[in-house]
């Protein structure tokens, strides 16, 4: 069983509907993240999370630490939004300054106009 | 802003050949990752670096080498390429606090190995 889990794997959605990608993990973490990968492999952070949520734009990440989950919704998608999707934890520990991520499998998005 | 760079950005190499990958870190940030991503794979962890050392140490193979310079920039090193080496090779680079701090990540190397 993989440390970090993303559901659903592939989701297909018209433009204008409400998006959520789930991400549960086994493992104590220092910080969760949500990545955007484009087709062509450029990753960009969109979120760090360590409690609560954030909020930017049409994008709101949350999560909840005793639960060990995580959620990223997409208001109002949008064909642009299509990307690969991936949460990434940081496991807790370690050496001040090697926070390696470990990564889910991706949630591959795709909406459609 | 300037971002992580990386380069080259494509490379073909052939079976048994070494192979260079370079990373320059966002300035005045003092760790690099390094992630290997297969063709249809999530990413895997590689090697980083905090204050030109060594700080952690997954899931690379001992034919892979890699240091951080004394300017931050970072270099992996591949000798005895194979084919299952194709991959998108990525740089990220953070810098270290108390605090948790956000990984930037570079474009990526696509590495091809025929």
């Amino acid at each position: 069983k993989n440390e970090v889990e993303q559901s659903p794997q592939n989701l297909t959605a018209q433009e204008g509907e409400f998006i959520t990608i789930n991400c549960s993990y086994s493992v104590g973490i220092s910080a969760l993240h949500w990545l955007q990968q484009h087709p062509g492999g450029g990753i960009v952070s969109l979120f760090m999370l360590s409690s609560g949520k954030k909020k930017h734009g049409r994008l709101i990440a949350t999560i909840n630490i005793q639960e060990k989950h995580s959620s990223l919704h997409i208001t109002a998608s949008h064909p642009r939004d299509s990307a690969v999707y991936i949460c990434a934890v940081q496991p807790g520990g370690g050496i001040q300054g090697a926070q390696k991520l470990v990564f889910g499998q991706g949630t591959r998005l795709t909406i459609n106009p | 802003a300037a971002g992580v760079i990386q380069s080259p950005r494509h490379l073909i190499k052939e079976k048994r050949e070494t192979a260079t990958l370079k990373c320059y870190p966002i300035p005045r940030h003092d760790t690099v990752y390094w992630y290997q991503q297969g063709p249809g794979q999530d990413p895997q962890f590689l090697i980083s670096f905090y204050e030109k050392m060594q700080s952690d140490k997954g899931s690379i193979p001992d034919r892979f080498s890699a240091q951080q310079f004394s300017d931050y920039h970072s270099e992996l090193n591949m000798s005895s390429l194979e084919l299952g080496d194709s991959a998108l090779y990525f740089c990220a680079s953070s810098l270290a606090g108390i605090a948790q701090e956000t990984q930037y990540f570079g474009p990526g190397t696509r590495l091809l190995v025929l």
